[in-house]
């Protein structure tokens, strides 16, 4: 059956700190990962999309990573602000059917 | 501004009614997704559509229902409503269902259900 386990559940940090949230996933075969940033109330925004052949990412402050090797990926938020209190929810395409699969999230919550 | 629009956005009901919930995709967009968010949840995938026709269903309860029209605006219907289907409904787009896509969806800001 196809999977994506996100953890931490959630986590608080301190506005400036940075933290990484795990996803990890037994969808095969592979398509591509997408990092999705909710606010709380509204609907998801693509952060970045990784494909197979892609080990590193960046958009501004957010670098996500994939091993699919291993089956896991990581999303890193660098000098965190306010504004990246949401959910971070993690989505995989399976190459066979085009099926999505979602994790249940990380609720991030930056303090000042 | 995704481009896709919900409404309504806020819908205050009593158990066992009947509600309509619509959603107009990005222009250009073919493929339709309902899900359903219950409050502290992950999103639930409820039915795709694609071009019209259903694609894939997902935890849809038969009280729930789902089309989507020729000008490919969609519709989400909500029958003997209980406590437990309060919940935010969201209709998310994307161009199409080909694998070729890299599958973005673009979410409408949902649909508030509270039922009494």
């Amino acid at each position: 059956k196809n999977q994506v386990e996100q953890s931490p559940q959630s986590l608080i940090i301190l506005e400036g700190k940075n933290c990484t949230l795990q996803c990890n996933y037994t969808v095969s075969p592979f398509s591509n990962l997408r990092w999705y940033k909710q606010d709380t109330g509204r609907g998801p925004v693509s952060l970045t999309i990784m494909t197979f052949s892609e080990n590193t990412k960046s958009n501004g402050r957010y670098t996500a990573t994939l091993d699919a090797d291993t089956k896991q990926s990581s999303l890193h938020i660098t000098a965190s602000q306010l504004s990246d209190s949401a959910s971070y929810i993690c989505v995989v395409r399976g190459a066979a059917g085009n099926k999505l699969t979602f994790g249940g999230g990380t609720r991030v919550l930056v303090k000042p | 501004d995704s481009g896709v629009t919900q409404t309504p956005k806020h819908l205050i009901t009593a158990t066992g009614q009947r509600v309509t919930l619509r959603c107009s995709p990005r222009s250009g967009d073919l493929s339709v997704y309902w899900y359903q968010q219950s409050l502290d949840q992950g999103l639930q995938f409820l039915i795709q559509y694609y071009n019209g026709e259903e694609r894939a269903k997902g935890n849809i309860l038969e009280r729930f229902s789902a089309q989507q029209f020729p000008d490919l605006h969609s519709e989400l219907n909500l029958s003997s409503l209980e406590l437990g289907d309060s919940a935010l409904y969201f209709c998310a787009s994307s161009v199409s269902n080909r694998s070729s896509n890299t599958g973005e969806l673009f979410f409408g800001e949902g649909s508030r259900l509270t039922v009494l």
